[in-house]
């Protein structure tokens, strides 16, 4: 079956400018993941969403950063202003939202580039 | 909070040589472990996975057993080939979901022919 999708592949944008990345999760999945992967941090988890339920916010870097999903399915997470230091790959999973045995299945990743 | 420390390399090894990858823990729950891999140019892909002490997980001729005692969760491979040149994340989850999985920086693994 289909895996998770992730649009664009890449995007490279100015610094200042607002970005959306987005992340359509396995059909069936209502657990949807948020990570970046950066040379300098490794793989950091950013923000999580169960279902239709608010999610928890505490592991995004900044307040620029937001996310939301639509519909339990589709998330966006956008960007505000850019900074150079926001250059990464932005990775999402998804899983059945069965706890802590659950397996996360992750998308391709986004590459962001800020000039 | 929870972390996981694995060698980070390079490791480079001869096709057909024994392979471990060291993975440690610290986790305030019972955690799920797990090894994803990360071909050149590919995205994460789950390689194995355990979800209670004593587990053995294993795929394509890896293996990894959950070790509570000691906290660990090694991967190893009784022979590479050029193809398992990859990086190679150790991984953890608590549930709960708030903090997603926790990952290890990576080992970078490379096998010459």
């Amino acid at each position: 079956g289909a895996g998770v999708s992730q649009s664009p592949s890449n995007k490279v944008t100015e610094k200042g400018k607002d970005v959306e990345l987005r992340c359509d999760p396995i059909s069936g999945h209502t657990a949807l993941y948020w990570y970046r992967q950066s040379l300098g941090q490794g793989l950091e988890f950013l923000i999580y969403f169960q279902g239709n339920s608010a999610p928890d916010k505490s592991g995004l870097p900044s307040d620029r950063f937001s996310a939301e999903r639509t519909g339990g399915s589709v998330s966006t997470l956008t960007i505000q202003r850019t900074q150079q230091e926001d250059s990464a790959v932005y990775l999402c999973a998804s899983s059945r939202g069965q706890g802590r045995t659950d397996t996360q299945y992750f998308g391709p990743g986004t590459r962001l580039t800020v000039l | 909070g929870d972390s996981v420390t694995q060698m980070e390399g390079p490791v480079t090894l001869s096709e057909e040589a024994f392979l471990t990858i060291n993975c440690t823990y610290t986790a305030t729950g019972y955690p799920s472990l797990f090894w994803y891999v990360q071909y050149p140019g590919e995205g994460l892909q789950l390689l194995l996975k355990a979800t209670k002490a004593d587990d053995k997980g294993s795929n394509k001729g890896f293996e990894a057993t959950y070790r509570k005692e000691t906290t660990s969760f090694h991967l190893e491979k009784g022979s590479v080939q050029v193809s398992d040149s990859a990086v190679y994340f150790c991984a953890l989850y608590s549930g709960g979901g708030a903090d997603g999985l926790t990952f290890g920086k990576g080992t970078h693994l490379i096998i010459q022919p």
